[in-house]
């Protein structure tokens, strides 16, 4: 079946621009998260939805950060007034919450080069 | 709150040799553990976990313990091949699953 999609794959703006990135989940995923992954970094954790509860939004780095899931499916990652240091790929990953330790399964990601 | 660490990469190893990776975590409760493999130009994939202290995980010839007394997951393999050059990354979910830095791992032939 289809995996995890993420839109745009590549995405390169000017600093001071908002840009919106994309996740299509895993059908009957109600878990996602999203994640930054940079040089040196490492995967850096940022939101995570978890069915209808309120997200846990306590790794995003900034108040220009944002996340939002619609119908409980695709989700959208906005970053206003971007900045250099926010160059990175950013992943996102779905996994089955009603087995305990279903895996993650990720993205291809978004690689955002602000300039 | 919590977190995982790793030992920094790269790690160059020849064919055949043995691997440890090394991998500790903080937690406030009991986490399950994880590692996770990016081949290169691949997304992110799971490789093995566990899910209590003392579990053993295992895949492709990895395994990794779950040591609760020293709060460790290292990550072990007999005898490597140049199709495990990677990055590998130690995980625990809590609630929301945080991973470590990674360890770029290449595998000469």
């Amino acid at each position: 079946g289809a995996g995890v999609s993420q839109s745009p794959s590549n995405k390169v703006t000017e600093k001071g621009k908002d840009v919106e990135l994309r996740c299509d989940p895993i059908s009957g995923h109600t878990a996602l998260y999203w994640y930054r992954q940079s040089l040196g970094q490492g995967l850096e954790f940022l939101i995570y939805f978890q069915g209808n509860s309120a997200p846990d939004k306590s790794g995003l780095p900034s108040d220009r950060f944002s996340a939002e899931r619609t119908g409980g499916s695709v989700s959208t990652l906005t970053i206003q007034r971007t900045q250099q240091e926010d160059s990175a790929v950013y992943l996102c990953a779905s996994r089955r919450e009603d087995f305990y330790n279903s895996p993650l399964h990720f993205g291809n990601g978004t690689r955002l080069t602000v300039t | 709150g919590d977190s995982v660490t790793q030992m920094e990469g790269p790690v160059t190893l020849s064919e055949e040799a043995f691997l440890t990776i090394n991998c500790t975590y903080t937690a406030t409760g009991y986490p399950s553990l994880f590692w996770y493999v990016q081949y290169p130009g691949e997304g992110l994939q799971l490789l093995l976990k566990a899910t209590k202290a003392d579990d053993k995980g295992s895949n492709k010839g990895f395994e990794a313990t779950y040591r609760k007394e020293t709060t460790s997951f290292h990550l072990e393999k007999g005898s490597v091949q140049v199709s495990d050059s990677a990055v590998y990354f130690c995980a625990l979910r809590d609630d929301k699953i945080i991973f470590g830095k990674g360890t770029r791992l290449h595998i000469l032939p």
